[in-house]
């Protein structure tokens, strides 16, 4: 069965960066793109950031652009989130989802359960 | 950017009742639209694709319509297991934009 189990999130000071993980299990990892979502809490679903199924390429949301860098390892079955220069308001639970269409970029039909990051002095 | 808008933002009902759910593009987006739920505390789940494609395993009192730039989500008959956030998400090219979510409880 498809499981996507994120890591690397946690507390971080306004300005640091950090770096999120999801490995991909049940299901052949490099024909399907992949994105992150995230949500602040008590807030809504923000698409953050979508790369394609063999990496080449990659797409993002206005407010993490020039800051935040997708990317994959079809080799480890892992997508990752370099995030640069973090602001109080990125804090949120980030999920890794799957596309739900082979090949494509579009909707996301597996979902991962999410990695907590805080950014705060 | 398409930016997505929902209504109402959230509505309670009685188990049993027909609901609606309103999703509206700022742009056509043809049938490019999926619907979520998110249930209190928990991932989100999907429940259709191309605006009106059931994911496997979803109640068929779900169901889909629109094109262009409105769109609807109807539960024909709500259940309390229904109890959740539903959100539309356009996937016409990026960013895939949500709408703001519609909460979902019982009367």
């Amino acid at each position: 069965q498809v499981q996507l189990v994120e890591s690397g999130g946690g507390v971080v000071q306004p300005g640091r960066s950090l770096r999120l993980s999801c490995t991909a299990s049940g299901f052949t990892f490099s024909n399907y793109a992949m994105h992150w979502v995230r949500q602040a809490p008590g807030k809504g679903l923000e698409w953050v950031a979508g790369i394609s199924y063999d990496g080449r390429d990659k797409y993002y949301a206005g407010s993490v652009k020039g800051r935040f860098t997708i990317s994959r390892d079809s080799s480890q079955n892992t997508l990752s989130l370099q995030m640069n220069s973090l602001r109080a308001e990125d804090t949120a639970v980030y999920y890794c989802a799957r596309d739900g269409y082979t090949y494509g970029l579009t909707y996301f039909d597996y979902w991962g359960q999410g990695t907590l990051v805080t950014v705060s002095s | 950017d398409i930016q997505m808008t929902q209504s109402p933002s959230s509505l309670s009902a009685s188990v049993g009742d027909r609901l609606t759910i309103t999703c509206r593009a700022s742009q056509d987006i043809s049938n490019y639209l999926a619907w979520y739920q998110q249930k209190p505390g928990k991932v989100p789940k999907l429940l259709m694709y191309a605006t009106s494609t059931l994911q496997s395993g979803v109640p068929s009192r779900f169901s889909g319509s629109g094109s262009g730039r409105d769109f609807t989500l109807t539960i024909s008959s709500l259940q309390p297991e229904d109890v959740a956030t539903y959100y539309c998400q356009n996937y016409n090219g990026a960013p895939f934009t949500f709408g703001p979510g519609t909460k979902v409880d019982i009367k």
